[in-house]
C-alpha cells in the first residue's frame, strides 16, 4: 500500500531555506505515469499548490512562489524533496506531499513554523 | 491562474439527508479529449485531505457510492445522497487542467 511520510526542519528562521523530504513506501517512485507533489496549508486557511515533478523530471511550480521553489527526486532513496528559499512568516504552514495529480494519497503533513 | 469558487462556505446537514456543494471555475476545465480536470477532496478534522472524486465524476478507490460528482465546463457539483456522521469536514474542489493547480476556498460540512 502506497504511503508517504514528510520529514525535515519544522522551525526555520526568516530568510533561511526550508527543506522537506517525502519518503515513498509500498510503491515504486519511478512507476510509470507517477508525479509527486507538494501542497501547503497555512493555519486555518485553504490548500495551496506548491509544485510537482513528473516522471520525466519536469517540474511545475506555483508562480506565486516565484523562483523560490526547487523540487527533486532521489530514486535511490525513494524520496522526493522540497526546498523553499528565503522564507518569511507567510510560509508558516502544514506542508503535505502527495502522489499526483490527482492527489492521492497524501502524507500526514508536517507543520513548518518560520520564526526568529 | 484559474480561480475556483465554492459555495456555500458552511453547510449544516442532518444525517440521512442529502447535501450538495457547488464549485465554479473561472474558465472551462474541459480539455480537447473531453476530460474534465476537476477533483474533489475531503479533509476530515485533524486529518490530511483525501481524494473523493477525480476527473469530474470518477469516485476514488474506497469512496462510498453516496458521493457523486457532476458538472461540465465551469460549473460542478458534489452530492452526498445521504449524509453520515463520518462525512463531516472541509470539502475542496481543485482544478488540474493547468498549473498552478488551484483549490476552492473549501466548504465546511457539519452535523446539525
Amino acid at each position: 500500500q502506497l504511503q508517504l511520510q514528510e520529514s525535515g526542519s519544522t522551525l526555520v528562521k526568516p530568510s533561511q531555506p526550508l527543506s522537506l523530504t517525502c519518503t515513498v513506501s509500498g510503491f515504486s517512485i519511478t512507476s510509470a505515469g507517477s508525479s509527486w507533489a507538494w501542497i501547503r496549508q497555512p493555519p486555518g486557511q485553504a490548500l495551496e499548490f506548491i509544485g510537482y515533478i513528473d516522471q520525466s523530471g519536469t517540474t511545475f511550480h506555483n508562480p506565486a512562489l516565484k523562483s523560490r521553489v526547487t523540487i527533486s527526486v532521489d530514486t535511490s532513496k525513494s524520496q522526493f524533496s522540497l526546498r523553499l528559499s528565503s522564507v518569511t512568516a507567510a510560509d508558516t504552514a502544514v506542508y503535505y506531499c502527495a502522489r499526483g495529480p490527482p492527489l492521492s494519497p497524501w502524507g500526514q503533513g508536517t507543520l513548518v513554523t518560520v520564526t526568529s | 491562474d484559474i480561480v475556483m469558487t465554492q459555495s456555500p462556505l458552511s453547510l449544516p446537514v442532518t444525517p440521512g439527508e442529502p447535501a450538495t456543494i457547488s464549485c465554479r471555475s473561472s474558465q472551462s476545465l474541459l480539455d480537447r479529449n473531453g476530460n474534465i480536470f476537476l477533483d474533489w477532496y475531503l479533509q476530515k478534522p485533524g486529518q490530511s485531505p483525501q481524494l473523493l472524486i477525480f476527473l469530474g465524476s470518477n469516485r476514488a478507490s474506497g469512496v462510498p457510492d453516496r458521493f457523486s460528482g457532476s458538472g461540465s465546463g465551469t460549473d460542478f457539483t458534489l452530492k452526498i445522497s445521504r449524509v453520515e456522521a463520518e462525512d463531516v469536514g472541509v470539502y475542496y474542489c481543485m482544478q488540474a487542467l493547468q498549473t498552478p493547480l488551484t483549490f476552492g476556498g473549501g466548504t465546511k460540512v457539519e452535523i446539525k
